[in-house]
């Protein structure tokens, strides 16, 4: 158990729709991140937040957003949802520096099936 | 154009049996490079993370190098067991972005056959 929670575990959606995801960091971490991981593909790094604040942006899309709120639990907001969003989401923490030699932390990440 | 290549894709070994897997990075410049093991279905974890001036860390039964002069890292499992059937993914900062600048790999898929 790395510390990192996340909910639901599952989620069945339908094209055109909006869901959210949720993440709590391990207690202490001010970093979260999250990932996109496709069948068959590398993870893909989405986003970064640290300490409530945007800190890096990777390959997002602009129909996703996401936020880090003063608990420090984040949530991921995916709109307008297509086939292809289907994935395993994955959320990791660090910290609480921000160095970059931190190791980050996963959680069990959440499937998301788009029907 | 920032790349991790890892090779080979997919792997089968005989548990007790020992293997390497292998990273090649064209990051630049670089920060620090992971290795990461991933069960299938749950969240990668954390095995091992190397910094420019380190050729060996050791976790246990993992072993991970790193040539910095060639951009090579490698993963050496001794002894392996069923237990290490997983992906093995190689991550690689650059150094100066945000933590947000890491590089995945596709990974390797190892399976431990008894």
């Amino acid at each position: 158990d790395s510390g990192v929670t996340q909910t639901p575990k599952h989620l069945i959606t339908a094209t055109g729709q909006r869901v959210t995801l949720r993440c709590s960091p391990r207690s202490g971490d001010l970093s979260v991140y999250w990932y996109q991981q496709s069948l068959d593909q590398g993870l893909q790094f989405l986003i970064q937040y640290y300490n409530g604040e945007e800190r890096a942006k990777g390959n997002i899309l602009e129909r996703f957003s996401a936020q880090q709120f003063p608990d420090l639990h984040s949530e991921l907001n995916l709109s307008s949802l297509e086939l292809g969003d289907s994935a395993l989401y994955f959320c990791a923490s660090s910290g609480p520096g921000l160095a970059g030699g931190e190791t980050q932390y996963f959680g069990p990440g959440t499937r998301l099936l788009v029907l | 154009k920032n790349q991790v290549e890892q090779s080979p894709q997919s792997l089968i070994i005989l548990e007790g049996k020992n293997c390497t897997l292998q990273c090649n990075y064209t990051v630049s410049p670089f920060s620090n490079l992971r290795w990461y093991k991933q069960d299938t279905g749950r969240g990668p974890v954390s095995l091992t993370i190397m910094t420019f001036s380190e050729n060996t860390k050791s976790n246990g039964r993992y072993t991970a190098t790193l040539d910095a002069d060639t951009k090579q890292s490698s993963l050496h499992i001794t002894a392996s067991q069923l237990s290490d059937s997983a992906s093995y993914i190689c991550v690689v900062r650059n150094y100066g972005g945000s933590q947000g600048n890491l590089i995945f790999g596709k990974g390797t898929k190892l399976s431990v056959k008894p």
